[in-house]
């Protein structure tokens, strides 16, 4: 079974310092995908970033990056340069690219931005 | 396209009622999916399809049940609303690139 596992309930972290979410996942599936999205006030879900178990680079998406460390399972999501908008709560998820067709969230860390 | 499509935005229900939901979309995807976000937490799965005419259950299915006739919609049915089906319900499709995923904008549901 997968499992994502997201320890930070809430972060505070000043205007234009950067951030780093955490995210582990544990599956015993050697190809997966990591993803990362946002859920601001209004409710809708925005994708960010995607990581691949093969890919050879961490993913980069303007200012969010992709901390992937394969042997620890964690998938830490690196925001870069904080503005006020990025506020919101951010959800780990990860699916299986065999078999199983599920996308599997975390419980999510909400994140404030101080002026 | 209009992407994946939600109805309603909003409802109240009283305890015992029910009600669909309704899901639509457009970019011909086979596979179909409904998820549930209680207050402050993650996403959890209800109810799947990977094509027209196949279900199956997530991990929280109880209460609910689901049908898919065609390609585009995927409704989702409370057959005998409860104050634990309180909830926002997101319905969401993908096409066979399991990186791409659409999500509708939700819907708002409470029980009284």
């Amino acid at each position: 079974a997968q499992k994502i596992t997201q320890t930070q309930p809430g972060m505070f972290v000043q205007e234009k310092e950067a951030v780093t979410l955490d995210c582990t996942y544990d599956t015993s599936d050697p190809s997966y995908g990591l993803f990362w999205y946002k859920q601001p006030s209004s409710g809708e879900m925005i994708f960010l970033i995607y990581q691949g178990s093969y890919d050879q680079q961490n993913a980069t998406e303007g200012r969010y990056s992709l901390n992937f460390q394969k042997a620890r399972k964690s998938a830490n999501l690196v925001i870069s340069a904080s503005q006020l908008g990025d506020s919101a709560m951010y959800f780990c998820a990860m699916t299986h690219h065999f078999g199983n067709e599920k996308l599997t969230f975390g419980t999510g860390t909400r994140l404030t931005i101080i002026p | 396209n209009a992407g994946v499509t939600q109805t309603p935005k909003f409802r109240i229900l009283k305890i015992g009622q029910s009600m669909t939901l309704q899901c639509t979309q457009d970019m011909n995807h086979n596979y179909m999916y409904w998820y549930r976000q209680d207050p402050g937490m993650g996403l959890k799965l209800i109810y799947y399809s990977v094509g027209a005419g196949i279900t199956d259950k997530g991990e929280v299915p109880n209460g609910y049940n689901v049908s898919r006739s065609t390609t585009e919609d995927f409704p989702l049915r409370l057959e005998l609303a409860a104050p634990s089906q309180t909830s926002v319900y997101f319905c969401a499709s993908r096409d066979r690139d399991r990186r791409v995923w659409f999500f509708g904008p939700g819907t708002r549901l409470t029980v009284l």
